[in-house]
């Protein structure tokens, strides 16, 4: 299986843009990375995907490198509400690892 | 539309005995995957059914397992609870296989093994 690598925790002040990095150096050529969020207690939250462009959407931008082995998620303007952990998921991962702890600060 | 739903939402059990909970996937979706989440082991994925069938099954013992039915409807069960299966058990559906479309998730059912 495919593993990632994500940092532990990251904290980012209210209003900067917030840079999640995940390490993906063993994704196979058409295996798409997902990017979930899951805020306490809840069920994870969809956020974005892609395969080789970079890919953006109404909630973040998805910077994947041109060998593919990592790739960014980019929250533009980051609010309070986005503190949540953050997973990089490869395709069909069967154990989703720690994830990034995304802590927001006013 | 309305989002994915688990039933119930909290569960308290007595090791030994067996447990259903129950998922009803976004209308329209015809995947459903269970995971199991605990602040240990993290989110793991337990298995995925499309169509009423199993596609994709991950590391558990077979007092794990589950059913699709017809309405894209899935119940998964767990025999002869032991303490360790205390945990928050998630469904996701998504329109086509996992891993190949996004999955949205329900709120997921805590249960409590005592």
């Amino acid at each position: 299986d495919a593993k990632t690598t994500q940092p532990t925790s990251m904290d980012c002040a209210e209003g900067r843009a917030a840079n999640l990095p995940c390490n993906h150096s063993t994704i196979s050529g058409n295996e798409y990375v997902y990017w979930y969020r899951q805020i306490h207690s809840q069920g994870p939250q969809y956020i974005i995907h892609g395969l080789k462009n970079n890919e953006t959407n109404e909630m973040a931008s998805l910077i994947i490198t041109e060998d593919r082995k990592s790739s960014t998620l980019i929250l533009p303007h980051a609010t309070l509400r986005d503190t949540a952990v953050y997973y990089c998921i490869p395709f069909y991962q069967l154990i989703w690892g720690a994830g990034t702890k995304l802590i927001i600060k006013p | 539309k309305a989002g994915v739903t688990q039933t119930p939402r909290y569960l308290i059990k007595t090791r030994g005995q067996q447990v259903t909970l129950s998922c009803s996937p976004i209308s329209g979706h015809r995947s459903v995957s269970w995971y199991q989440q605990t602040p240990g082991q993290g989110l793991q994925f337990l298995f995925e059914y499309f169509s009423e069938t199993q596609r994709n099954k991950g590391n558990f013992p077979g007092r794990f397992s589950g059913r699709q039915f017809s309405n894209s409807r899935s119940e998964m069960n767990v025999s002869t609870l032991e303490l360790g299966d205390s945990a928050l058990y998630l469904c996701a559906s998504s329109i086509g296989r996992g891993g190949l479309y996004e999955q949205y998730f329900g709120p997921g059912t805590r249960l409590t093994v005592t």
